[in-house]
Order: C-alpha cells, then sequence, then structure tokens
C-alpha cells in the first residue's frame, strides 16, 4: 500500500498562474482533507470530502476549488495564484467512524 | 469554534532527559478527542498519541504519555528518556467527534519545535 500519495511534491508558480495539485489514496477510505501549514499557523483546513461527490468548505477556502473525482482521488486547483497561497499542502484521509487521519508527504508551493 | 493553543514555541532538551510539551483548547463540546502530531524535518506527518475525553485514564504511548486535564482543558505531551530522533515540531490537535457522516475535521495549534541536544 502506497497509502496517501501527492504530486508535485515542490511547485513554483507566477502570480495569476492556474494549477491542480492532486492527492490519491489506496486506503478504501471515504473521507478526504486538504490543509495548508504556515510558520507560526499550524495546519488549517481548506476543504474536505465526506464522501465521492460531495465536499465542503474549510477554514480557509478562499481561492481555491477541489473536486472529488472517484472515491480515490481528491485534487485542490489553484484557479489564479497569489503570493499569500505560498505554503506546504497536505492531503489526508481517513476511513468514516474511526479518528486516524493518514496524511500525504505534502507538497511546496511558492508563488512569486 | 474549537481554538487550540500551543504556548511554546520552541523547546530544546538533552539527550536522555524528560520533557513536556504544553497545548490548552477551548470548546463548548462535552465529546470530543485531543492529539498530539509529530513532524520531523522529512516534512511527515505522523500520530504520536491520541486521547478520548470520556476517558479519564491518561494515555500511554512506550515513551509518549499525556496529561489530560478535562476541567481546566489541558493537554500536555510527556516524553520520556528523550531519544535524538524526537526532534520535530510537535502539533496538539482537536476533533470535534467521531461521526458516520465523514466530517472529522482537525484543528490545530501552531506547535512546538523541539530540539533534543546530544
Amino acid at each position: 500500500n502506497a497509502g496517501v500519495t501527492q504530486t508535485p511534491k515542490f511547485q513554483v508558480l507566477k502570480t495569476g498562474q492556474s494549477m491542480t495539485l492532486q492527492c490519491a489514496q489506496d486506503m478504501n477510505h471515504n473521507s478526504m482533507y486538504w490543509y495548508r501549514q504556515d510558520p507560526g499557523m499550524g495546519l488549517r483546513l481548506i476543504y474536505y470530502s465526506a464522501s465521492e461527490g460531495t465536499t465542503d468548505k474549510g477554514e480557509v477556502p478562499n481561492g481555491y476549488n477541489v473536486s472529488r473525482l472517484n472515491k480515490r482521488e481528491f485534487s485542490l486547483r489553484l484557479e489564479s495564484a497569489a503570493p499569500s497561497q505560498t505554503s506546504v499542502y497536505f492531503c489526508a484521509s481517513t476511513r468514516r467512524g474511526t479518528y486516524e487521519q493518514y496524511f500525504g508527504p505534502g507538497t511546496r508551493l511558492t508563488v512569486t | 469554534a474549537q481554538t487550540v493553543t500551543q504556548s511554546q514555541p520552541e523547546m530544546s532538551v538533552q539527550e536522555a532527559e524528560t520533557v513536556t510539551l504544553s497545548c490548552t483548547y477551548d470548546t463548548s463540546e462535552s465529546n470530543y478527542y485531543l492529539f498530539w502530531y509529530k513532524q520531523p524535518p522529512s516534512r511527515q506527518m505522523i500520530l504520536v498519541i491520541r486521547q478520548e475525553a470520556y476517558k479519564q485514564q491518561n494515555a500511554t504511548e512506550n515513551r509518549f504519555s499525556v496529561n489530560f486535564q478535562k476541567a481546566a482543558k489541558s493537554f500536555s505531551l510527556k516524553i520520556s528518556d528523550s531519544q535524538l530522533g524526537d526532534t520535530a515540531m510537535y502539533f496538539c490537535a482537536f476533533m470535534k467527534s467521531i461521526s458516520n457522516f465523514g466530517n472529522e475535521k482537525l484543528t490545530f495549534g501552531t506547535g512546538t519545535r523541539l530540539t533534543i541536544i546530544p
């Protein structure tokens, strides 16, 4: 099992460019999450998906869109990147009704 | 809304000593879960220990134990016989409850950077 995988690991964008961060899990988990980690801020929830076909906003959703393509995959899209979106992005998944979230290795995104 | 506060941005301790990391939280919920996550330089988030609020007994995992004070809303992590591999960022986190709706969101503190000195 690969667990939770994220691509890419690193990305540099110019202001205004768009990109999609990919996340996939092979643990047959129902719920998936996107967090961002900024220095001194801990991790903050951007969006989550309780099941295939459903998505909900978290604490900091502005500037992002998500797609739950199927049970395995949950992507995060930046339509017009801004320097304030420079961060490390983590995807996580969990089986419904359980507490443990499994995290991917993270994507370091820099917007110049 | 829940908040989690870690008041120690950085700590350091000699190898083999004991260190305690502090965490306080604010919630109006009666049933919830608390966690400590470790993030080494590799950036991977690793679950260290968890505590269910309805359990009075403090959780223990090998060298890691917690002091859970529900009335005071305090949840500290004690690391005994610290090792060089314990060097990492440590995050305290809160989960409101486990449901069958798939909305088990985590609220994190800002982290404590722990350095173990050889």
